[in-house]
């Protein structure tokens, strides 16, 4: 059973017009995190939530913002997608940041195309 | 430079052939070491820690060298369903730990 949900699986939006990610879990995990993987590249950290604190990158664009509503769910909303912006976005949990051997469990992620 | 660095591959291998990655870190203060497996257009799933005394897992093996910075993963007997992207993965303590990912080498497991 999927522990991590994100939907949409496949997302297409067009040059700025805003789109909302969502991403649910049934840990019951602390930690959310979003992260924005394109082609052939790293996985890089937009933020992340510790709870309801909420931890933004120093270089994430201020065009990302983020929600959690509450333990269970997080979105990334992207208020003007430009065509750099198309990416696979992950979301990921985990129970605490407070260890360094903490495994992320990661959603399917969100494929998303601007056009 | 970047945290975590790898060499992108891709790496090209007949069935059955043992196959190394490696992948240097930046930061000595690394806590923790990871690879993950990442398949086309999936998710990154944990492969394996990476502990200093070194671990295997079946065909795997891992290693870290703290005093050069790099951690490396040995695939042994190469499976054609081992042919995915290789994360390396280390963990930092930013006032709560932060995982760094590198960017990945990619495998091709011929039959």
């Amino acid at each position: 059973d999927a522990m991590v949900i994100q939907n949409p699986r496949y997302q297409v939006t067009q040059f700025g017009k805003p789109v909302t990610l969502s991403c649910s879990q049934t840990l019951n995990h602390n930690v959310m995190y979003w992260y924005q993987q394109k082609s052939s590249q790293a996985p890089k950290l937009l933020f992340h939530y510790y709870d309801k604190d909420f931890n933004n990158e120093a270089d994430t664009p201020d065009n990302f913002q983020s929600r959690r509503p509450n333990t269970s769910f997080c979105f990334l909303d992207i208020r003007s997608p430009g065509l750099g912006d198309a990416a696979m976005y992950l979301c990921a949990t985990s129970g605490t940041r407070q260890l360094a051997n903490e495994k992320l469990f990661f959603g399917s992620g969100t494929q998303l195309s601007v056009l | 430079r970047k945290e975590v660095e790898q060499d992108p591959g891709p790496f090209n291998v007949p069935e059955g052939a043992t196959v190394a990655f490696n992948c240097t870190y930046s930061n000595s203060a690394s806590q923790s070491f990871f690879w993950y497996r990442q398949d086309c257009r999936k998710e990154p799933k944990l492969l394996m820690s990476v502990y200093s005394s070194g671990n295997e897992d079946g065909r795997f093996t891992a290693q870290l060298n703290r005093a050069s910075q790099y951690i490396s993963l040995l695939i042994r007997d190469s499976k054609l369903s081992d042919s995915a992207t290789y994360l390396c993965v280390v963990t930092l303590n930013t006032g709560g730990f932060k995982t760094i990912f590198g960017a990945g080498t990619r495998l091709f497991v011929k039959a």
